[in-house]
Order: C-alpha cells, then structure tokens, then sequence
C-alpha cells in the first residue's frame, strides 16, 4: 500500500464549480500535512498547509480526519487557473523521513 | 534569494554515459532533498541531507545513483552508468527545519533523458 493515495483524476470542472479532492495516508505516525500545487511542466510549490481544525485560504479549505487518516481540499467558484495537478503531501516526524507526496490529482477547468 | 537552483535545465544523454545533476539550495536551509518524478511512479524522495549529512538514501533507486553535498551551498546527484529506464524529471529541494510544519522550495527540475 502507498503511503499517500489519491485519486489520479482528471476531474474536469466548468468555470464556478466547487470541486473536493480526497487523499488518505497509511503511516498514523503522519504529523504535518500539506498540499502542493503542480502546474505543468513546473515545479511543484505550497499551497496550503493543513491544520487539525480545519483551514481556509480564500476559495481553498483543507481539513484533516486522523482518525480516518484522511486529508481534503475543496475548490470554491473555480477558476481557469486553477488548473493543475494537486499533490497531497505528509511528512513524519522521525529520523530518516521527509515530505512524501501522493501522484496528484488532476485538475482542468474550462469556460 | 534567487531560490533553489538546478542545472542542467534538461540533459540528453546516450545509455551508459554519466550523468551529473547539480543543486544550490536556497542560503540557510538546512534541509536538502532530491526527487525524481515519472508519469507512473509520482514524485519520490530519493535522499535527503541535513546540515551536509545524509541522512535518507533508501529511495536510491541502485548503486549507479550516488549523491554527494559537499557544502552547505551545492550538492550533486550522479548515476553511472545511465540507462533509458532513469528518464525522468529530477528536482532537488530546501527547506529550513522539517520539525514544525515548514514549506519545501522546489527548484525547476532537471529533465533527463537517456537514449
């Protein structure tokens, strides 16, 4: 098993709709969550950290389930520039651990 | 700060030639990471440094990748020999301090490929 898993997509939105994304890690041990933005050809680059209580960035919300292992972002009124794939990030605070990124989702607006 | 830098910017090689991909993290970050990234296997950590040291290889792929970090400014990822199957986009990333949530700087990736 993976330790990050998320839905490859591509979800495919028109201009204004709210789109959820879902990943889940397998190590409890997970301490800090994040998730990456992707655009193509390019590095990855932060989007938003994830908090335990939940956390809002302008139409961007991340929420955490540890009991579930389970981490979301939702996209509110899309826009064409959100286009790009979408990394779920964990990192582990243990010797000998990083940041491991899930595949990514796959995201395309279109108008 | 000009952020993480990588070079080459894209590299062609042939089967079984060296290659050597370079790094310069951002000053002052004490963390270094190397990544390859494939359509089919994701972004994977292949090894990272802190403060010059490894301190995680067990992502290298075999021994023909070795990575070095002289230096708190420079650090090098090297596969001898190369084969068709190590075509991928390589990135190396800094950050300062993993213990607190903290964000990874990526630079803009070395695209091998290997014919």
């Amino acid at each position: 098993r993976k330790e990050v898993e998320q839905d490859p997509g591509p979800f495919n939105v028109p201009e204004g709709a709210t789109v959820a994304f879902n990943c889940t890690y397998s190590n409890s041990a997970s301490q800090s969550f994040f998730w990456y933005r992707q655009d193509c050809r390019k590095e990855p680059k932060l989007l938003m950290s994830v908090y335990s209580s939940g956390n809002e960035d302008g139409r961007f919300t991340a929420q955490l389930n540890r009991a579930s292992q389970y981490i979301s972002l939702l996209i509110r009124d899309s826009k064409l520039s959100d286009s790009a794939t979408y990394l779920c990030v964990v990192n582990i605070y243990q010797a000998g651990t990083a940041l491991i990124f899930g595949k990514g989702t796959t995201l395309s607006v279109s108008s | 700060d000009a952020g993480v830098i990588q070079s080459p910017r894209h590299e062609v090689t042939e089967m079984g030639q060296e290659v050597t991909l370079r790094c310069k993290p951002i000053s002052g970050h004490d963390y270094l990471f190397w990544y390859r990234q494939t359509m089919m296997r994701g972004l994977e950590l292949l090894i990272y440094f802190n403060n010059n040291v490894p301190i995680d290889d067990s992502g290298m792929p075999e021994d023909r990748f070795s990575a070095k970090m002289p230096n708190a400014s420079f650090s090098t990822l090297k596969i001898q020999p190369s084969e068709p199957r190590d075509s991928a986009v390589y990135f190396c990333a800094s950050s300062f301090s993993l213990r607190r949530p903290t964000e990874a700087f990526f630079g803009q990736g070395t695209r091998l490929t290997v014919v």
